[in-house]
């Protein structure tokens, strides 16, 4: 079965030093991968996807994520965490060759806590 | 939020009442899903459209229904609630063809009591 896996429930970071987010992927052949973040009371916001091409993707406020086809991940870094980076940080693959509406799977979120 | 907004923002109501969440978009975005979170499994997709009238079930389909007669306008139905539909429920647009992320809407907390 497809899926998306987010192993830690919760990352704990110290203002100013990397972050990383896990994220491993289960689909056959060539995903299509996504970052969005999830702030208290809101929607989901797009941070960032990989379709094809680097396998380093930039995104929004500072955000990166690093496409790994041979360990199928894509970990979510930053190399400067600030407070307001605390969020509900959710992974999702789109699997290849689904032609219809784009369906999204994602993982069950992984919470960031920056403490200052 | 994208130009989506979702009505009612809350709502509680009670075990066997129909309730009509609404989806309204003005992006002339094709694609509207929508899904449930809760917590510890992500969010999960309930129904989508593919256009006017094309709809098709997601992964916990079962007890909703959806409806779309506009473009801008996706209706999920719950058409007898139950407690285990206390959820919080977005919508979701996208353009598709090549853009495939989504865009969400701010959500609406349902509680079945």
């Amino acid at each position: 079965a497809q899926s998306v896996a987010q192993p830690e429930d919760q990352v704990n970071v110290a203002e100013g030093n990397p972050l990383t987010v896990k994220c491993t992927y289960s689909v056959s052949g060539n995903p299509y991968l996504f970052w969005y973040v999830q702030y208290p009371n809101r929607g989901l916001q797009f941070l960032l996807k990989y379709i094809t091409g680097d396998n380093l993707v930039k995104g929004s406020y500072g955000f990166e994520a690093e496409f790994n086809k041979s360990q199928t991940s894509f970990h979510l870094k930053k190399p400067s965490a600030l407070v307001s980076d605390s969020a509900l940080y959710f992974c999702a693959v789109r699997p290849p060759g689904d032609s219809s509406a784009s369906k999204i799977i994602f993982g069950s979120g992984t919470r960031l806590s920056i403490r200052p | 939020d994208a130009g989506i907004t979702q009505s009612p923002r809350h709502k509680v109501t009670e075990t066997g009442t129909p309730v009509t969440l609404r989806c309204h978009q003005t992006e002339n975005h094709r694609y509207m899903y929508w899904y449930r979170q809760d917590p510890g499994h992500g969010l999960r997709l309930i129904h989508y459209s593919y256009g006017v009238k094309d709809t098709d079930k997601g992964e916990v389909s079962d007890g909703y229904s959806v409806s779309r007669s506009k473009t801008e306008d996706f209706l999920l139905t719950l058409e007898s609630a139950t407690s285990s539909q206390t959820s919080v429920y977005f919508c979701a647009i996208s353009p598709g063809q090549t853009t495939y992320e989504q865009y969400f809407g701010p959500g609406t907390r349902l509680t079945v009591t």
